[in-house]
């Protein structure tokens, strides 16, 4: 069964706190993107990567980190840092950067 | 850059009837369309999409429509079921993907 995963499905961080959001697939898609979805918005990208060991700010990078050590796996991590990090996390993965994005099924991040 | 715009926030619609979802963009240079479904609480799904060649594409049910004169794409649901309730965005690529923020279809028995 092919697809991408997001974990948890609920995430609740406390103040001044970390948390970091879980990305895999086997799709063996070489790009992975980080969306940030809020009520009657567009998504918007906050981090991509072309490939391994690569990737590049999006539109709202601010409190956001990631790494791309394996092809499959793209974490986000929320850092205490981003001072409104309630959104819907939605990731994504094409087979190259610009053709169609398939996309994980979220991880509502709440602040407790 | 791009802005990528919808028509309408809500759309109701009969079941059995067919739906007309709008989408409008800013960037005559943009040539990738995509539309995604995305039922409540969970991930967009692809539906179909178009490059800038073509006009006019047709899947299951569903067919988008490209007219690049007055930069506008259309997704058309034929005979609309209940399991078609969802917000519909569109993608549009222009050296990144931009994303409008939705249409909520609600289908009425």
């Amino acid at each position: 069964d092919g697809g991408i995963t997001q974990s948890p499905k609920y995430l609740f961080r406390k103040e001044g706190q970390n948390v970091t959001l879980s990305c895999e697939q086997n799709l063996n898609h070489d790009a992975m993107y980080w969306y940030r979805q809020d009520p009657g918005q567009g998504l918007r990208l906050i981090y991509y990567s072309q490939i391994v060991n690569d990737f590049q700010k999006g539109d709202i990078a601010e409190g956001y980190s990631v790494s791309r050590e394996k092809k499959e796996s793209f974490p986000l991590t929320v850092t205490s840092a981003q001072k409104n990090p309630t959104a819907f996390y939605l990731c994504a993965s094409s087979v190259e950067i610009q053709e169609t994005q398939y996309f994980g099924p979220g991880t509502r991040l709440l602040v407790l | 850059g791009e802005s990528v715009g919808l028509h309408l926030p809500t759309l109701s619609v009969q079941e059995g009837d067919n739906s007309i979802i709008n989408c409008a963009y800013s960037n005559s240079a943009s040539d990738y369309f995509i539309w995604y479904k995305q039922e409540s609480g969970k991930g967009p799904q692809f539906i179909i999409d178009i490059r800038s060649n073509m006009d006019k594409r047709q899947g299951q049910r569903v067919t988008v429509l490209l007219n690049k004169t007055v930069k506008h794409l259309s997704l058309q649901i034929a005979a609309t079921q209940p399991g078609d309730s969802a917000v519909y965005f569109c993608a549009v690529d222009f050296n990144k993907f931009y994303f409008g923020s939705g249409t909520k279809l609600n289908v009425k028995p």
